[in-house]
């Protein structure tokens, strides 16, 4: 099984630019997130859904936008890309709220 | 943003020696304790999930202790080989069911 896969594997995006990064898994897991890595300050949460249909903010919300229109995709959204979002990305997911998380392979994007 | 410290934040132990490292957490509105696995160029792993005071979790030859009174938890390696040279992370499950993660603790183990 696939898992939880994300695309692209990197991009460079010029300053002002949207951009989508995607995230599907099959799994069937009701909740699933979105973080940002960055040295020395770890994983840091974005935006989750706990379920189909829902989402809620994070830690650090402010220039991203997220959707769950269904339960296998959970697509994150720059729309207007800065330098500071210069990052790697993750997309988890897990069965449900209070369970272990199961991570995507990440997205390096650089914001030029 | 919720103060979740792991201590240290490196460290390099000798083939067949033993380790641990410490994950402190706010004592108060705990759900779980989460510690993952990271190795380099690739994804962080769950090793364990751990919701009830005194809980002690085994995967081989790594196991956790939890202490949710005190706020924190303990993961010991034992009879380290190279292959456990990764960065181990923890996280915080509140009763929001939000993670929140610490900075991690970066072990190197030297044949």
């Amino acid at each position: 099984t696939a898992g939880i896969t994300q695309a692209p594997t990197s991009q460079i995006l010029a300053a002002g630019r949207s951009m989508t990064l995607r995230c599907t898994q099959d799994m069937r897991h009701n909740a699933m997130y979105w973080y940002r890595q960055d040295l020395g300050l770890g994983l840091r949460l974005i935006h989750y859904s706990n379920t189909a249909g829902t989402t809620g903010k994070g830690e650090v919300p402010d220039g991203y936008s997220v959707s769950r229109a269904n339960t296998d995709d959970f697509p994150l959204t720059l729309a207007s890309a800065v330098p500071s979002q210069t990052s790697v990305y993750f997309c988890a997911s897990s069965r449900d709220a209070h369970n272990e998380q199961f991570f995507g392979p990440g997205t390096r994007l650089t914001v030029l | 943003i919720l103060n979740v410290e792991q201590s240290p934040q490196s460290l390099h132990v000798q083939e067949g020696d033993s380790t641990n490292f410490t994950c402190s957490f706010p004592s108060s509105n705990f759900y779980a304790l989460h510690w993952y696995r990271w190795e380099t160029a690739k994804s962080p792993e769950a090793l364990f999930v751990m919701t009830l005071n005194g809980d002690e979790k085994k995967k081989g030859q790594i196991s956790a202790t939890l202490n949710t009174k005190e706020g924190y938890s303990y993961l010991y390696i034992k009879g380290s080989q190279p292959e456990d040279s990764a960065t181990y992370l923890c996280a915080f499950h509140d009763n929001d069911y939000k993670l929140s993660f610490g900075a991690g603790t970066t072990v190197t183990v030297r044949a």
